[in-house]
């Protein structure tokens, strides 16, 4: 069975500061990454995937993760916050065949604050 | 344009009685699942189907139904078997396994 972890489910930054959520993934068998943006009372938004190829994938609003097997990490990242990444963040993990056939599993997610 | 409809987005109901949520996409994607999202507790998947008249149970789908007699359609019917139905919930659909899932705007739910 797969599993996502998120480590700390609230990070709060300063505006132009780094921003970096972690999630940390189990699986038996090589994993397809996701991590989607949520706003209150929406629905969620995908900002990248990763699928096997590049290890470093970018995504949308200037995000991006990185891919690391040894460590089991897909941790996300933005050089800069912008107040409008405020939003909730989830990591997403999909396996290849069996019984997980086309299921996501979802961590806890992590709720991003940015300070002006 | 594409996209995923949930209907409605707000939902109340008395206790002891059966709702239905509505879920359409016009995306042509073979694949849609229900998702139950609780604070701090992320999403957690009720049922899934990948195509026309089969679906398969999540983790949590005791006291929930659905139905998929159309590629378009997958309504989730709440009934009054779910302890706990208070929750905001999340139709999703994706081309094929392992891609990304879309996701509609949601449905929040309100027992009283």
């Amino acid at each position: 069975a797969q599993s996502v972890t998120q480590l700390g489910s609230h990070v709060s930054v300063s505006e132009g500061a780094l921003v970096l959520l972690r999630c940390n993934y189990s699986s038996s068998v090589p994993p397809y990454l996701f991590w989607y943006v949520q706003y209150p009372n929406q629905g969620l938004q995908l900002l990248l995937k990763y699928t096997s190829a590049a290890t470093l994938v970018k995504g949308i609003n200037g995000f991006e993760a990185e891919f690391k097997k040894s460590e089991t990490s897909f941790h996300l990242t933005k050089p800069s916050a912008h107040m409008s990444d405020a939003a909730e963040y989830f990591c997403a993990v999909s396996l290849a065949g069996g019984t997980s056939y086309g299921k996501l599993t979802f961590g806890q997610g992590t709720i991003l604050t940015v300070h002006p | 344009d594409g996209g995923i409809t949930q209907s409605p987005k707000y939902l109340f109901r008395k206790e002891g009685q059966n709702v239905t949520l509505s879920c359409e996409q016009n995306l042509n994607h073979d694949a849609m699942y229900w998702y139950r999202q609780d604070p701090g507790q992320g999403l957690r998947l009720i049922y899934y189907s990948q195509i026309v008249n089969d679906f398969q149970k999540g983790d949590i789908a005791e006291g929930y139904s659905v139905s998929r007699e159309k590629k378009e359609s997958f309504p989730l019917t709440v009934t009054s078997a779910q302890k706990n139905p208070t929750a905001f919930y999340l139709c999703a659909s994706s081309i094929r396994e392992n891609t990304e899932a879309f996701f509609g705007q949601g449905t929040r739910l309100t027992v009283v």
